[in-house]
């Protein structure tokens, strides 16, 4: 069955302190795997999309990694600041017919000013 | 939104009524989905539309219906047969270079 675990579930740091939110998915044959933001009450808001040939992603602050052969994916968030808490989510494309994503339950991250 | 507009935005459903959520693309993408978040449960999807006039189950379809008569639109109706609509609703859009682009989302309950 595919699945996808994130950890911690939750996350409360001071503002200025790098973090890693960790994504692990059983199968490994992913097509490409893409990491989310959701502030509450709101949609989606995407922030990486990592294809399964690449090994990380950039994107200002924001840095992720693909480890396929361990099944892992990583979030980097350098020098967090109040305006990043949010529910991050880690969601895995297999391709095929669907292009479907498996879904993360997320972790709740809180930065104190 | 990315070029998606869902409306409305809160949407209430007395017992054996349908309902209808409304999905709409500016993005020029073939495939649109839609999912449905209960808290605590990560996404599930519902149905999927690859291409005008065809549409396909996701893992969740009992009890809703969609249509796709046009490229920018995807609407889904909450029927009277699902007993449990009360849920917060995202459409999405795919592309092969982009990935996925959601929308802002609808919160069905049930009153």
């Amino acid at each position: 069955k595919q699945e996808v675990t994130q950890i911690p579930a939750a996350l409360s740091v001071p503002e200025g302190e790098n973090l890693v939110l960790n994504c692990s998915f059983t199968d490994s044959a992913i097509y490409n795997l893409q990491w989310f933001r959701q502030d509450p009450g709101k949609g989606l808001t995407s922030l990486l999309l990592i294809q399964s040939s690449q090994r990380e992603q950039t994107s200002g602050r924001l840095n992720a990694s693909l480890d396929k052969s361990s099944g892992r994916s990583t979030l980097y968030i350098a020098a967090s600041q109040p305006g990043d808490s949010a529910t991050y989510l880690c969601a895995v494309n297999y391709g095929g017919a669907t292009n479907k994503l498996i879904f993360g339950t997320g972790t709740l991250l809180a930065v104190q000013p | 939104d990315g070029g998606i507009t869902q409306s409305p935005k809160y949407l209430f459903r007395k017992e054996g009524q349908n309902v209808t959520l409304s999905c709409e693309q500016n993005l020029n993408h073939d495939a649109m989905y839609w999912y449905r978040q209960d808290p605590g449960q990560g996404l599930r999807l519902i149905y999927y539309s690859q291409i005008v006039n065809d549409f396909q189950k996701g893992d969740i379809a009992e009890g809703y219906s969609v249509s796709r008569e046009k490229k920018e639109s995807f609407p889904l109706t909450v029927t009277s047969a699902q007993k449990n609509p009360t849920a917060f609703y995202l459409c999405a859009v795919w592309g092969q270079n982009y990935g996925y682009t959601f929308g802002s989302g609808t919160r069905l309950t049930v009153v």
